[in-house]
């Protein structure tokens, strides 16, 4: 089955910096990744997702690139605000296989602070 | 419109004991789902529902059983509770392109 590995655990950077956060997986056949922040205490939320056919993605101040050759994916935040602290998840699953975004295999996380 | 809506929010079993954590969503989405999550291992799918009536395992499916009888509704049964099933569960429910989840049920086991 698939496997995603997700860096860092954690990362703290200063308000306004960037920040990025990497996966990789395992599964040749995956085709969609999504990204999902976590707020303490709350459900998770699809923030940004991209599909194989496109190698990068931007929404307002964030961005996902995707590097299907090397299996890796990454999600930048520029100009980060005190409100981008959460955690945050990386995903993979094959749509055309599952035909839905509901089989998802999850990265561990990584917890974001921005400090002040 | 609710989206997805899951119950009850805080539940503490004895173990050995089994209980039924409801999920209900009223977006007419097709695809249905289970997570568990643990500290530092992100989500694990536990089941999965691409219809009423089908149903199959995810990841981690042991000590748990679904149905899906109606478009609406997912439940998720714990058998036999363990104190390795203490975890927060999160029941999403799908379009082809996004998972929307519900508010989380934390489930201790003693």
């Amino acid at each position: 089955g698939e496997n995603v590995e997700q860096h860092p655990s954690t990362l703290s950077v200063q308000e306004g910096d960037s920040a990025v956060i990497k996966c990789t997986y395992s599964d040749s056949a995956s085709n969609y990744f999504p990204w999902y922040k976590q707020e303490l205490g709350k459900r998770p939320q699809l923030i940004i997702d991209i599909r194989s056919n496109v190698g990068e993605k931007k929404d307002q101040r964030i961005a996902v690139t995707l590097n299907k050759t090397a299996k890796h994916f990454s999600l930048h935040i520029t100009e980060t605000q005190p409100e981008d602290s959460a955690v945050y998840f990386c995903a993979a699953s094959n749509k055309e296989r599952t035909g839905t975004a509901s089989k998802l295999t999850f990265g561990t996380g990584t917890r974001l602070q921005v400090t002040l | 419109n609710a989206g997805v809506t899951q119950t009850p929010k805080f539940q503490v079993l004895k173990t050995g004991q089994s209980m039924t954590l409801q999920c209900a969503q009223d977006m007419n989405h097709e695809y249905m789902s289970w997570y568990r999550q643990d500290p530092g291992m992100g989500l694990r799918l536990i089941h999965y529902s691409v219809g009423a009536g089908i149903t199959d395992q995810g990841e981690v499916p042991n000590g748990y059983n679904v149905s899906r009888s109606t478009t609406e509704d997912f439940p998720l049964r714990l058998l036999s509770a363990a104190p390795s099933q203490t975890s927060v569960y999160f029941c999403a429910s799908s379009t082809r392109t996004e998972a929307f989840f519900g508010q989380g049920t934390r489930l201790t086991v003693v």
